[in-house]
């Protein structure tokens, strides 16, 4: 299976701070098709997971251009810009190259 | 609009069966891959199964055996059918429409 490595695993920030997560993953998730299947999720509290980014630095219709996804091959990182209240809740990664897809340990995300 | 809305949880003794539904509206399930994807209470997302459009199935090492995925095209509903359950099954279940978007989640709880 394909180890998906999060770090940090919690993050406090001042609102209008950027916040950075990384992804390490144990095996590249770089596609024959060309594609690097890694995405990245936020889960608010209470809610399921929502899709933020997807292929490592598409936008997911409606998610804000603070969100930005890059990274190539086992090294992923999902920075917020200028974080905001509604950004709180936990964040994943997750890679569907290969069954089973598994996701990382999650980073849960907290406003200061 | 797409939605997933997931029924059949509850509370159940271990060694018994749940089916789970997920009723699916603004897309077609048949063309789509659908997963089941669970949350153990306080704890991280964990993949369970897949059906491809093509029909084919694929289950986590955890659930083989056990979990049957099947969908019901006339009714564009995807179905978990879990048997044997045991007290690591207690979670809640999210159905997905390939990567992007997610039901709301339905509780199952495995207990005497």
């Amino acid at each position: 299976d394909i180890v998906m490595t999060q770090t940090p695993l919690s993050l406090s920030v001042t609102p209008g701070q950027p916040a950075s997560i990384s992804c390490k993953s144990s095996q590249s998730l770089l596609h024959s098709d060309g594609k690097t299947y890694l995405y990245w999720y936020l889960q608010k509290p209470g809610q399921p997971p929502q899709l933020l980014i997807y292929e490592v630095s598409n936008r997911f219709s409606g998610v804000p251009d603070r969100f930005s996804g890059s990274g190539s091959g086992t090294d992923f990182t999902l920075k917020i810009s200028r974080v905001e209240a509604e950004d709180v809740g936990v964040y994943y990664c997750m890679q569907s190259i290969q069954l089973p897809y598994t996701f990382g340990q999650g980073t849960k995300l907290e406003i200061k | 609009e797409v939605q997933l809305v997931e029924t059949g949880g509850g509370l159940i003794q271990p060694g018994g069966s749940l089916r789970l539904s997920c009723a699916a509206s603004g897309f077609t399930v048949s063309s789509n891959y659908m997963s089941w994807v669970r949350q153990a209470p306080g704890k991280g997302l964990e993949w369970v199964s897949v059906i491809y459009s093509g029909g084919s199935t694929y289950y986590a090492d955890s659930v083989k055996g056990r979990f049957t995925i099947s969908r019901d095209n006339s009714k564009n509903t995807l179905y978990l059918q879990m048997n044997s359950l045991r007290a690591e099954d207690t979670a809640v279940y999210y159905c997905a429409k390939s990567r992007d978007y997610w039901g709301q989640g339905t509780l199952v709880t495995v207990s005497s």
